[in-house]
């Protein structure tokens, strides 16, 4: 059974960076194929397309953030990481990280619940 | 600005039809498999259709999807009260080298 799970500050302030960690459950990224994504909401907004790692270890991110963003995989945790630098007020939303579909296209099919990151001073 | 447009908001009574439209360029839709999400109040997105058209093991088959060209198209057919939510359509976008989403459409069933 395939989980995934979001875990990291709740609250952060104007300019600090925020680390996200999503502990994968039931698949690994060592597995051809395998990718896992994160994406946002920020209140009352559309999602947002962040960013992919893949199990070849190829990195994709949204062009307009790209400059804030990494991700990076830790196998032998089975855990992927989003950091993203000089967080603003903007930048509150809730966080999802999923996991990418196999059939092909770059969907996600999995998704963890989400967690809600809160910018302010 | 979403690279993807939707529509806002679609209304409809309960067992009817409504269609939720999609629209991008040849850099996304035109040349990627389109898919779509359902985000229930409170809940993480459930992705509805993958691959234009094919639907996940737990989509009933009310929900249904189609692509031509730069458009796609999401039909939920006898509507429920449970349908209500928001509904994203997403693709990858060449160009970009990125997903892209649709700026979602608020389904309310009247």
């Amino acid at each position: 059974q395939i989980t995934l799970k979001e875990s990291g500050p709740t609250l952060v302030k104007p300019t600090q960076t925020l680390t996200l960690t999503c502990t994968l459950s039931g698949f690994s990224l060592n597995t051809r194929g395998v990718g896992v994504g994160w994406v946002r909401r920020p209140p009352g907004k559309a999602l947002e397309w962040l960013a992919l790692i893949v199990w070849d270890d190829n990195k994709y991110y949204s062009p307009s953030l790209k400059s804030r963003l990494t991700i990076a995989k830790d196998t032998s945790r089975n855990q992927v990481v989003l950091t993203m630098t000089n967080m603003d007020p903007v930048d509150t939303a809730t966080y999802y990280c999923a996991h990418r579909g196999s059939y092909g296209g770059n969907y996600f099919d999995y998704w963890g619940q989400g967690t809600l990151v809160t910018v302010s001073s | 600005q979403s690279v993807l447009t939707q529509p806002p908001s679609v209304s409809a009574a309960p067992r009817q039809k409504v269609t939720i439209s999609c629209s991008g360029s040849s850099s996304n839709i035109g040349n990627n498999y389109v898919f779509w999400y359902q985000l229930l109040p409170g809940t993480a997105p459930k992705l509805l259709i993958y691959a234009n058209n094919k639907r996940p093991s737990g989509t009933p088959d009310r929900f249904s999807g189609s692509k031509s060209g730069t458009s796609a198209t999401l039909d939920i057919t006898g509507l429920q009260t449970g349908d209500e939510a928001d509904y994203y359509c997403g693709t990858w976008d060449s160009s970009l080298s990125a997903g892209v989403f649709g700026g979602g459409t608020k389904l309310t069933v009247l």
